[in-house]
């Protein structure tokens, strides 16, 4: 057990670009989160998969940005055009579903500066 | 999901017990109470859960008091790597996670 691992763990990116981020989760765990998380807040809830189910979308998930998890494993985070207040921490995780879940288990984020 | 309130910072001295506040007054019966912790630059990391009981692991104890309308997370002999963003969160078990702004931990030596 590797962990979560996530791809690139910086980004620097000019404004208008897109940009894509990979997350492998702990291979066993069905359920797959993206968060993002700006300095001094806590992690903001963006969207979440159950196998290759894409199950919620916070409202922060604006049109530019698309999530997908093919065949349940890993996940992409893509994100169009992007703008100066795109700039945060991504970080996924990944927890087990039975019922109830034991925690999630997160990565080390992707860090995206958009300048 | 309940909402918490923490306080935004706290300072404990090396070597001695941490005590982390928690109030989820609006809590409901199948909402579990669910630590985490977060280093700076680093993804948070889960600590412990419980849903009425305390409970023990090798990071930490959580008390939950009777009405469950608040809860302690307890890190028995703080160490300066302790220095973190606590989070407490309750929610049901198989929902999303939704984090507040946590308390600060600072470990002084």
């Amino acid at each position: 057990d590797t962990g979560v691992s996530q791809d690139p763990r910086h980004k620097i990116t000019k404004r208008g670009q897109n940009v894509t981020f990979r997350c492998d989760p702990i291979s066993e765990h069905n359920r797959l989160y993206w968060y993002r998380q700006t300095l001094g807040q806590g992690p903001e809830f963006l969207t979440y998969f159950q196998n290759e189910a894409q199950l919620e979308k916070s409202r922060l998930l604006s049109d530019r940005f698309s999530a997908e998890r093919p065949k349940g494993s890993f996940s992409t985070l893509e994100i169009q055009r992007t703008e100066q207040g795109d700039s945060a921490m991504y970080l996924c995780a990944s927890s087990l579903d039975q019922g109830v879940d034991y925690g999630y288990t997160f990565g080390s984020g992707t860090r995206l500066t958009v300048v | 999901d309940a909402k918490t309130t923490q306080p935004p910072s706290m300072d404990c001295a090396e070597g001695r017990a941490a005590n982390l506040p928690c109030n989820h007054s609006t809590i409901s019966g199948n909402e579990y109470v669910y630590w985490y912790r977060q280093i700076h630059s680093q993804g948070p990391q889960y600590i412990i859960h419980g849903l009425k009981n305390n409970e023990t692991n090798e990071m930490a104890s959580l008390i939950i008091t009777e009405d469950r309308k608040s809860s302690t997370l307890i890190l028995p002999h703080a160490t300066l790597r302790d220095t973190a963003v606590y989070y407490c969160i309750v929610r049901t078990g198989g929902f999303k996670t939704i984090f507040g702004a946590g308390t600060r931990l600072f470990v002084k030596a």
